[in-house]
């Protein structure tokens, strides 16, 4: 049973538009919520995070958007551009005191279009 | 080196062999993990380590066997494996113990062919 998915494997957009990649969440006791971005033959690299009591974080060209009630966020990058191009992958915090650890989902595969 | 590393990158292994996947972390960190990556599907959690003492095993078979002798080194020693432990094996660290923010670094990954 997964408890963090991202329903989109893809996503294609041009360039200089926004991509919006989603992802929902069915345990309410995740805490903190991250995106993380892969490229081929690298480890997922971090990306930006969101506190489960705040409903936006911005940091340059990324947002991150998160609406508990929906169990829902999402990680806007405007504008796009092709190095955006990468595996995105979801990450939700769980546990505490030294115990804590993250549930990831599949991913979704952005292509930035120039 | 930087950051989290990993060696071999790349493995192919028979069934019957024994071999050992290496990670280690320049980041000072306190924790690691390690993970695994199949086609379409989500990063797995297989081992925590916190101050080298394991702190999850997430069912994962007896024929995966972690090792953490310090706080910057991290092995998985591997034996009778079967085709479908084929996958990337990435390997994370972090510095827990509370904060605002729970972010693991990578290394690149071994991705593993049990022949």
């Amino acid at each position: 049973d997964q408890q963090v998915k991202q329903n989109s494997p893809s996503l294609s957009v041009q360039e200089g538009r926004i991509s919006i990649l989603n992802c929902d969440y069915t345990n309410s006791m995740f805490d903190y919520f991250l995106w993380y971005k892969k490229y081929p033959a690298e480890g997922p690299t971090f990306l930006i995070s969101i506190s489960s009591i705040k409903d936006k974080n911005e940091d340059g060209r990324f947002t991150v958007f998160l609406n508990k009630s929906a169990k829902h966020l999402s990680l806007h990058i405007v504008p796009s551009q092709p190095g955006d191009s990468a595996v995105y992958f979801c990450a939700a915090r769980t546990g505490r005191g030294g115990s804590e650890k993250l549930v990831f989902g599949k991913g979704t595969k952005l292509t930035v279009n120039p | 080196e930087t950051g989290v590393t990993q060696t071999p990158r790349h493995l192919v292994m028979g069934m019957t062999n024994k071999k050992s996947l290496k990670c280690e972390q320049h980041l000072g960190h306190n924790a690691m993990y390690w993970y695994k990556q199949s086609a379409k599907k989500p990063l797995e959690l297989m081992f925590v380590y916190n101050f080298k003492e394991q702190t999850e095993n997430n069912s994962v078979p007896s024929r995966f066997s972690p090792e953490c002798p310090n706080s910057s080194h991290l092995f998985l020693h591997l034996h009778t494996l079967q085709p479908e432990d084929s996958a990337l094996y990435l390997c994370a660290s972090s510095q827990d113990g509370g904060g605002s923010s729970y972010e693991q670094y990578f290394g690149p990954g071994t991705r593993l062919t049990v022949t």
